[in-house]
């Protein structure tokens, strides 16, 4: 069973630039989060899709920053205009249908953006 | 802010000795409680979780030990190894709404030193 899938692992964009990161979550993982690690920081979380569906994007800029989950293929963090303060490494994660009190979340290997 | 607060930093550790992080967390919602292991240029990794309905959970050389009323828990790694140097993350969430994110602290980097 495949883990996370995440795509490209590396990518480099000069400032202005449009940035896409692909994920594949797990077989049978309906819930796919997006979140971005800052050099030294933690995590942080962006925003939370299901198929065709944002349920929370309370960590997502108001601008440049859009996701989406179709109901065929990966989730897609796209981010235009990029700037140099978009350079992290942005994880995703997925969990199968939801259960009350919390649930696992599994993580792919992360796409390490760099701006130029 | 920082909903998940974590300390140490940094720690160095002989082989064969504990090593113990700690987290504090404030927003009295939250109901589960997972530690991460991440390795330099991977994704993080579940180790051990726990729920608020438990005091300590233990899996193998892990153990999270949870203070409901300090709203304190923390990661103990026994017989600690080089191989358990890697950076680890706490993490808490909460059901409200349908939505489970992570909310994570800024990690911990753990050298075990042979």
């Amino acid at each position: 069973n495949a883990g996370v899938m995440q795509n490209p692992r590396h990518l480099v964009r000069r400032r202005g630039q449009e940035a896409r990161l692909r994920c594949s979550p797990m077989k049978g993982h309906s819930h796919v989060y997006w979140y971005r690690q800052l050099p030294e920081e933690g995590l942080k979380f962006m925003v939370y899709l299901q198929k065709e569906n944002i349920i929370d994007e309370s960590g997502m800029p108001k601008e440049r920053f859009s996701a989406e989950f179709p109901k065929e293929g990966p989730s897609i963090l796209r981010i235009q205009q990029v700037v140099r303060g978009d350079s992290a490494a942005y994880f995703c994660a997925s969990s199968p249908r939801r259960l009350a009190g919390g649930n696992e979340q599994f993580f792919g290997p992360g796409t390490r953006l760099t701006v130029l | 802010q920082q909903q998940v607060k974590q300390s140490p930093q940094s720690l160095i550790v002989q082989k064969g000795g504990i090593s113990i992080i700690n987290c504090a967390y404030e927003n009295t919602a939250f109901d589960y409680f997972p530690w991460y292991q991440q390795f330099p240029g991977k994704g993080p990794a579940l180790l051990i979780a726990i729920r608020p309905d438990v005091s300590e959970k233990k899996e193998g050389r892990f153990t999270i030990s949870f203070n409901k009323s300090a709203k304190q828990f923390s990661l103990h790694i026994m017989d600690s190894q080089p191989g358990d140097s890697a950076t680890y993350f706490c993490a808490a969430s909460h059901d409200q709404t349908g939505a489970n994110n992570l909310f994570f602290g800024t990690g911990t980097r753990l050298t075990v030193i042979p």
